[in-house]
């Protein structure tokens, strides 16, 4: 099993163009999740979904929009970007909670810049 | 709005030494989490905390979860050079979660 994979690992964006962030899992996963990481911040969560179709906001959405069209796969879009929001993106995958096991398995990191 | 803090978010430490990691939240939890990251690599999750008072260990890194105070612990006990990373814990409220700051862990000889 490959686990949570992330396309593209790495990205140079310039100000006002747009990207899609991809991330894959082979778990059977009914959560995901899109979190982006800054120095000496942690981890912030943007959006996650709790299964196919659906998708709701977290700590941070402004900027980004996601989907989640089939149940393996779930994507983050930068519509217009801003230097702010260079950063390392990451992607998560979880059972969902109160199964006792719902720790959330994260994949290898999206280091975008945006000039 | 829940927050969550840890400290301290720089820690040396000899190798053989002890030391705790602390981990408090501002609101009711459902769970938390502690996961480890080494540099320029992903998380790797350590621990899942569900109910007042759980405790869990696995090898050197022992984490327990005090609902009522709103605090979790991370004890490290015998330090060894492998466990150099940072140490997030992070916090659940229904679906949203809250990641701690980070401890940057550098064990020394």
């Amino acid at each position: 099993n490959a686990g949570v994979t992330q396309t593209p690992k790495f990205r140079v964006l310039k100000t006002g163009q747009s990207m899609t962030l991809l991330c894959a899992q082979d778990m059977n996963h009914e959560y995901m999740y899109w979190y982006r990481q800054d120095p000496g911040m942690g981890l912030r969560l943007i959006h996650y979904s709790v299964g196919e179709g659906t998708t709701a906001k977290g700590e941070v959405p402004d900027g980004y929009n996601v989907s989640r069209l089939k149940k393996q796969n779930f994507l983050l879009g930068l519509e217009s970007a801003a230097p702010s929001q260079t950063s390392v993106y990451f992607c998560a995958s979880s059972r969902p909670p109160g199964a006792g096991a719902d720790t959330q398995y994260f994949g290898p990191g999206t280091r975008l810049t945006v000039l | 709005e829940l927050k969550v803090e840890q400290n301290p978010l720089f820690l040396s430490m000899q190798e053989g030494k002890n030391y705790t990691i602390y981990c408090n939240y501002s609101t009711t939890s459902d769970r938390l989490y502690w996961y480890r990251q080494d540099p320029g690599k992903s998380l790797e999750s350590l621990f899942v905390l569900l109910s007042n008072g759980a405790v869990k260990q696995e090898g050197r890194l022992m984490a327990s979860l005090d609902t009522k105070a709103r605090l979790s612990t991370l004890h490290i006990t015998a330090a060894v050079h492998d466990l150099s990373a940072t140490y997030f814990c992070a916090v659940a409220l229904n679906n949203d979660m809250r990641f701690g700051a980070g401890t940057r862990l550098t064990v020394k000889p």
